[in-house]
């Protein structure tokens, strides 16, 4: 069974520090890893993700993660936050089939 | 990516009533979803929509509280029905594209019921 875990329900960065979100999943098959932001008020936003090529991911608005198969990781990275970078982040997995398993979300507050 | 809509984007219900969210996709697809996420907690896949063909179901989730219409390949609808406060949550409909490999979301209905 498909599982996502992620560490820390809430995280809090200075503007300019690095961002880093953890996200460990388990799955029994090679899996395809998201990363989804959620701003307040709307939906999710695909941010990456990967699907078996290129282990380092970048996506969009400066973030990236990297598939550490012997981990079983792919933590979400930013080199320096922004205050626009305040939202909730989902990591979800998925076999390449339609069901997605997502982890509880992490949220970003970025301090000034 | 498609551009998904949804309507309507918030509502307060009172108990008792049903609700029906629609979601529209500015092109066709054939696969979309439809999600809850309660409050404070992540998403949860209630069904999955196939035009042509039945809704199927996730577990603890049944099509006679959640029916679901999918006439088209570019519009899906999600009914709560008989709803109770336990139902107030974010209702998000989801695309698949890209051959099955990333899901793309609307912006979602956020439904309170007292």
């Amino acid at each position: 069974a498909q599982s996502v875990t992620q560490l820390g329900s809430h995280v809090s960065v200075s503007e300019g520090a690095l961002v880093l979100l953890r996200c460990n999943y388990s799955s029994s098959v090679p899996p395809y890893l998201f990363w989804y932001v959620q701003y307040p008020n709307q939906g999710l936003q695909l941010l990456l993700k990967y699907t078996s090529a290129a282990t380092l991911v970048k996506g969009i608005n400066g973030f990236e993660a990297e598939f550490k198969k012997s981990e079983t990781s792919f933590h979400l990275t930013k080199p320096s936050a922004h205050m626009s970078d305040a939202a909730e982040y989902f990591c979800a997995v998925s076999r390449g089939t339609y069901k997605y398993i997502f982890g509880t979300g992490t949220r970003l507050k970025v301090l000034a | 990516s498609a551009v998904i809509s949804q309507k309507p984007s918030r509502d307060i219900c009172q108990r008792g009533t049903s609700l029906t969210i629609q979601c529209q996709v500015d092109s066709q697809v054939t696969m979309m979803f439809w999600y809850r996420q309660q409050p404070g907690q992540s998403l949860t896949l209630i069904a999955t929509a196939n035009q042509g063909s039945e809704a199927t179901y996730e577990s603890g989730f049944v099509i006679d509280k959640f029916p679901i219409s999918r006439p088209n390949l570019t519009f899906s609808t999600l009914t709560v029905s008989n709803m109770s406060p336990e139902d107030s949550s974010i209702y998000l409909c989801s695309v698949d594209q890209e051959g099955g490999e990333t899901q793309y979301f609307g912006p979602g209905t956020r439904l309170l019921v007292l």
